[in-house]
């Protein structure tokens, strides 16, 4: 299953609201998790299932859709939330990421 | 805490082979599914094997199947990755991540060992 994600880099500034998307392309259902990955740091995981969002994640964070569309939305970004960010289907073996989206600060 | 420790990444020759550990602590190591993933210089992370709680369940990314062995020893808390035939694209930092029950989703991971492959 191919994951595809747009954009493929985001410039945006402090406090504004970002919407990252992944296609898959077959229906993967909700079997989708998003990532943050910081420069030289492991991948986070931050929402599970489309729209289940981690412990300790912020609520600024959230996911949504189902099928082959979805979205992470990040609502009033912080310093710390300029990272890259990756989707990755769990539907079926083998398990695929999206390139990964790259947010910049404006 | 969930602590994952990755080991065995070296440099190492084109058709060479190598065995990666990972050592785990913090949480039961017999009752989650465990991967290995790999991040090459400037990529985004690629999944190369999962392995089921007891070990009876096996997956493979394509490009590894037929040269990368998973396994673990759930008696000494260890997630092994055996890599033959090594090629220069293998070349990557590699991790090893939990997973939650009955998910393929990767909610911890350890800090990557480095393995080049070159001559």
């Amino acid at each position: 299953i191919q994951m595809t994600q747009s954009p493929s880099s985001l410039s945006a500034s402090v406090g504004d609201r970002v919407t990252i998307t992944c296609r898959a392309s077959q229906s993967i259902r909700t079997y989708l998790n998003w990532y943050q990955q910081e420069s030289g740091k492991a991948p986070k995981l931050l929402i599970l299932a489309a729209s289940d969002l981690q412990s300790g994640v912020p609520s600024r964070f959230s996911g949504s859709g189902s099928g082959t569309d979805f979205t992470l939305t990040i609502s009033g970004l912080q310093r710390e939330d300029f990272a890259t960010y990756y989707c990755q289907q769990s539907y079926s073996a083998p398990i695929t990421f999206g390139q990964g989206t790259r947010l910049e600060i404006k | 805490e969930v602590h994952l420790l990755e080991s065995g990444g070296r440099l190492i020759q084109p058709g060479g082979s190598l065995r990666l550990s990972c050592t785990a602590s913090g949480f039961t190591f017999a009752t989650y599914p465990m991967s290995w993933l790999r991040q090459a210089p400037g990529k985004g992370p690629e999944w190369v094997a999962g392995i089921s709680p007891a070990g009876g369940g096996i997956h493979y990314g394509d490009s590894v199947k037929g040269r990368f062995t998973i396994s673990r020893d759930n008696s000494d808390n260890t997630l092994y990755l055996q890599m033959n035939n090594l090629r220069a694209e293998d070349t990557a930092l590699y991790y090893c991540a939990k997973s939650p029950v009955a998910s393929q989703s990767f909610e911890h991971w350890g800090q990557g060992t480095p393995v080049t492959v070159s001559s």
